[in-house]
């Protein structure tokens, strides 16, 4: 059974400071991961997907990395902004063939202050 | 991408009743999902909607609690029935984009059960 783990639970950094967000997993043989991020009470932004082929992706100050031997994934933000405040969520299907289910960490709330 | 509307975007409900929740994409899509949750936790796969045919739920949940009906590929909708304070929840729906298994997500159900 496919596992996620986010860390940290929680941050708190001040404007403009470059941060690193952790997302591991137990079942390395994925097809895929996705970030999303969530604001308080509503649902779910999808940010960047990695294919299980590719190392990376970027988009715009954000950038996902994918070690998928050691089971791991980083998002990367460049010069935080107070806007950047929410719940970041990683996701990887679940094991046992389906590409579609997805099993979600329990997300890093991050706080970016002016 | 996929652009996904939920209705209602909240609701407040006595225990005892059921609530059908509508989910609706802008494009015909054939994977198409419900998930909870429940508060201060992440989501939680409950089924796949599929069209034509019986949901495929996860275990834990089962039809009779959480009827879906799928009438066609842009449309689906989440019955909670028989609610209690612990269905008190997130409901969100969302749908994969076969080209690259990309998941989209709907702005979320906000259930209170009093």
């Amino acid at each position: 059974k496919q596992e996620v783990t986010q860390i940290p639970a929680a941050l708190s950094v001040p404007e403009g400071e470059n941060l690193v967000l952790n997302c591991s997993f137990t079942d390395s043989a994925i097809y895929n991961l996705q970030w999303f991020r969530q604001d308080p009470g509503k649902g779910l932004t999808s940010l960047l997907l990695i294919q299980s082929s590719q190392r990376e992706q970027t988009s715009g100050r954000l950038n996902a990395s994918l070690d998928k031997s050691s089971g791991r994934s980083t998002l990367y933000i460049a010069a935080s902004q107070p806007g950047d405040s929410a719940t970041y969520l990683c996701a990887v299907p679940n094991s046992g063939g389906s590409n579609y289910k997805l099993t979600f960490g329990k997300g890093t709330l991050l706080t970016v202050n002016p | 991408s996929a652009v996904i509307s939920q209705k209602p975007s909240r609701d407040i409900c006595q225990r005892g009743t059921s609530l059908t929740i509508q989910c609706q994409v802008d494009s015909q899509v054939t994977m198409m999902f419900w998930y909870r949750q429940q508060p201060g936790q992440s989501l939680t796969l409950i089924a796949t909607a599929n069209q034509g045919s019986e949901a495929t739920y996860e275990s834990g949940f089962v039809i009779d609690k959480f009827p879906i009906s799928r009438p066609n590929l842009t449309f689906s909708t989440l019955t909670v029935s028989n609610m209690s304070p612990e269905d008190s929840s997130i409901y969100l729906c969302s749908v994969a984009v076969a080209a690259n298994n990309e998941q989209f997500f709907g702005p979320g159900t906000r259930l209170t059960v009093l």
